[in-house]
């Protein structure tokens, strides 16, 4: 299935730094959303986008849905250990397309 | 919030028996589940969506005689693999769209359960 490309794969960051990562695609797609998943454990819902240019929330993070509909970022400010993780990025049509992860490390 | 349960968590099995896989949605319906496969340090791959009271929908390469799907309510869908071998060893997660809409969204959030660990020796 189609795959979305998702930057950078990993990071490594020093506690306090701000993390951003995007997505993009070569498909439009009517909704963004970004993932986050610990070792063996299935992804929990971050941020959901439904609109072009939506720029939502949700405590340190903030998502935007890109103005073309084919890319959307994602920012962590003040990272913390407990940030560490696999994030990924979804848009979805009839059914949701994964990116590749970007894999984060947090360095206390 | 939305919850998903999976069982087992972790199963181990010899090769060429059959594994059953469930998926539940606990405080919400779902009439579109939808199962992946995630390699280690990969991204999951979607293998099937399952809709309640009719044929699972596969993608294409995935064999739906060895990946069968049976959702036969609004809060359950199963997986079995049949015929199990050791290329099968993987996480396998299920997801579950809630059936209700946002407005103007045609796409709903999914949820996604704990994922299983399969290994087949």
């Amino acid at each position: 299935g189609q795959q979305l490309n998702q930057s950078p794969q990993s990071m490594f960051i020093q506690e306090g730094e701000d993390v951003s990562m995007n997505c993009t695609s070569s498909s439009i797609f009517n909704t963004w959303l970004w993932y986050k998943q610990d070792p063996g454990e299935g992804p929990v819902l971050l941020i959901a986008l439904y609109k072009a240019g939506e720029l939502t929330s949700n405590g340190r993070l903030t998502a935007q849905f890109g103005i073309t509909r084919k890319d959307s970022f994602l920012n962590i400010s003040a990272s913390i250990p407990s940030d560490v993780g696999i994030y990924f990025c979804a848009g979805a049509r009839n059914q949701f397309y994964f990116g590749t992860g970007t894999s984060l490390t947090v360095i206390p | 919030g939305a919850v998903v349960s999976q069982h087992p968590s972790r199963v181990i099995c010899k090769s060429g028996t059959s594994v059953k896989i469930e998926c539940r949605s606990l405080d919400f319906q779902a009439t579109t589940m939808f199962w992946y496969r995630q390699f280690p340090k990969q991204s999951l791959m979607l293998m099937a969506t399952s809709n309640e009271g009719s044929k699972a929908t596969y993608e294409q390469g995935v064999e739906k005689d060895k990946f069968l799907i049976n959702h036969a309510s609004l809060t359950l869908s199963t997986l079995t693999v049949t015929s199990a071998h050791p290329e099968d060893s993987s996480f396998y997660i299920c997801s579950a769209r809630d059936a209700r809409t946002r407005s103007g969204a045609l796409e709903n959030e999914q949820f996604f359960g704990p994922g299983t660990r399969l290994t087949v020796l």
